[in-house]
């Protein structure tokens, strides 16, 4: 069975400085997707990065990079220089890979919810 | 905004009615998931059609259950309600896999908060 674990339920930061959301998962699948959403007050999940098991670079976005570990089965999430408009709920998630279909299911965490101090 | 539109925003229903949730899939998008995403929670996959067909089901009751239509929008139908139903109810569409990719991004709807009381 898939879990994704999101240990800190919430965070508070003070604009402009760093912050970093964890996410441990575990799954039996050698190859899997892993995935982070965030969840603004409206509600709609929006994608904000996928990554390939078999991928362990980690990515650079912006303010936003993602570190991805698979021998500590983690794949975190980092903000730099914080903004308010990144106060939102956030969510890692896991799907296996089977390569006749491509958009399995989405296994999520419980979330963090990130509020960010001006 | 995705394109994935979903109706109604919110819903009151009282133990035991039933409820109908639809979801119009973004232009393309032949694949529809529903989630369910408790207070506080992460969501939950409660099934998925592909053309019209169940492809995949979470661990839900059979009282949920749901419909594709020709034009790939779907319902998520709820008989029985019990006050644990309440939640917010979000679906997502995705497109075809095609050749030279692995994995056709899930997008989401804005969601239904349905209220049981």
């Amino acid at each position: 069975a898939q879990k994704v674990t999101q240990a800190q339920t919430e965070i508070s930061v003070v604009e402009k400085e760093d912050v970093t959301l964890d996410c441990v998962y575990e799954t039996r699948d050698t190859t899997y997707y892993l995935f982070w959403y965030k969840q603004p007050p409206s509600g709609e999940l929006v994608f904000l990065i996928r990554r390939n098991s078999f991928d362990e670079q980690n990515e650079i976005s912006g303010r936003y990079s993602w570190n991805f570990q698979k021998s500590t089965s983690s794949f975190n999430f980092t903000i730099t220089a914080s903004q308010v408009v990144d106060s939102a709920v956030y969510f890692c998630a896991l799907s296996e890979a089977r390569s006749n279909f491509g958009n399995e299911k989405l296994t999520f965490g419980t979330g963090t919810r990130l509020t960010i101090i001006p | 905004e995705t394109g994935v539109t979903q109706s109604p925003t919110h819903l009151i229903k009282t133990r035991g009615q039933q409820v109908t949730l639809r979801c119009s899939s973004q232009s393309g998008h032949n694949t529809v998931s529903w989630y369910q995403q408790a207070l506080g929670q992460g969501p939950q996959f409660i099934f998925q059609y592909y053309r019209e067909e169940e492809n995949g089901r979470g661990n839900f009751p059979p009282r949920f259950s749901g419909l594709q239509f020709p034009n790939y929008s779907s319902e998520l139908n709820v008989n029985a309600l019990e006050l644990d139903d309440s939640a917010l109810y979000l679906c997502a569409s995705s497109s075809p896999l095609t050749s030279g990719s692995s994995y056709n991004e899930q997008f989401f709807g804005p969601g239904t908060r349905l209220t049981v009381l």
